[in-house]
């Protein structure tokens, strides 16, 4: 079963504008790390933000962590069409739950040149 | 470094058949994860290596089976094939460090059940 939701489901935009993505779950976690996929191919890492940690940056990318709302965001700013892509938000639980990630439902990103 | 390595990349086999999906995780990484991703159910995680040995598991059945060799590369068995497990299986490799971690996927493996 999955961790929590993702919205919106989808989202299309211009070139250059921004896109943030939400994502929300249940228990209390370890970390969350967001990840990007292409067309059915392997998961690409983005950031990893501790549940210690407000806001992380890298590159373009700026990700949120709420632990009292249970939730986080992702803002990928000055978008390109490359950017096209599903986005996953993924939890760790806790040290007994290993390395083991759970998804959410992911967030169908479209980039419009 | 070179990335996370999946084996085959796709792989067409019959209801009833089993199958062995192989992952070499990156070099020092000890900690192998296996999800199955489809359509209806998401990103679901099937098991964790560490060391050889398991650590985590998920909710599949019993026909769902994997082993760790000593050098980290990991199998991942499927008995009995159904329909059902039409998937893409991804494999995930980390440093370990019980979560704290980032993990690095490799492209999968494409499996259809006919």
């Amino acid at each position: 079963s999955q961790q929590g939701e993702e919205d919106p489901q989808a989202l299309s935009i211009q070139e250059g504008e921004n896109a943030t993505m939400n994502c929300s779950y249940k228990t209390s976690i370890n970390n969350l790390q967001w990840y990007r996929q292409n067309s059915g191919r392997g998961l690409v890492h983005l950031i990893l933000i501790r549940s210690n940690e407000r806001e992380k940056h890298s590159g373009r990318l700026r990700v949120t962590l709420d632990t009292s709302k249970k939730s986080s965001s992702l803002l990928i700013t000055a978008s390109r069409a490359a950017d096209t892509a599903s986005y996953f938000c993924a939890t760790v639980a806790g040290e007994t739950s290993g390395s083991r990630l759970t998804f959410g439902e992911g967030t169908q990103l479209t980039v419009n040149p | 470094k070179a990335g996370v390595t999946q084996t085959p990349r796709y792989l067409i086999k019959t209801r009833g058949q089993q199958v062995t999906l192989s992952c070499s995780p990156i070099s020092g990484h000890r900690s192998v994860s296996w999800y199955q991703q489809t359509p209806g159910q998401g990103l679901q995680f099937l098991f964790e290596y560490f060391s050889e040995t398991q650590r985590n598991k998920g909710n599949f059945p019993g026909r769902f089976s994997g082993r760790q060799f000593s050098n980290s590369r990991s199998e991942m068995n499927v008995s009995t094939l159904e329909l059902g497990d039409s998937a893409l299986y991804l494999c995930a490799s980390s440093l370990g460090g019980l979560g704290k971690y980032e993990q690095y996927f490799g492209p999968g493996t494409r499996l259809t059940v006919t």
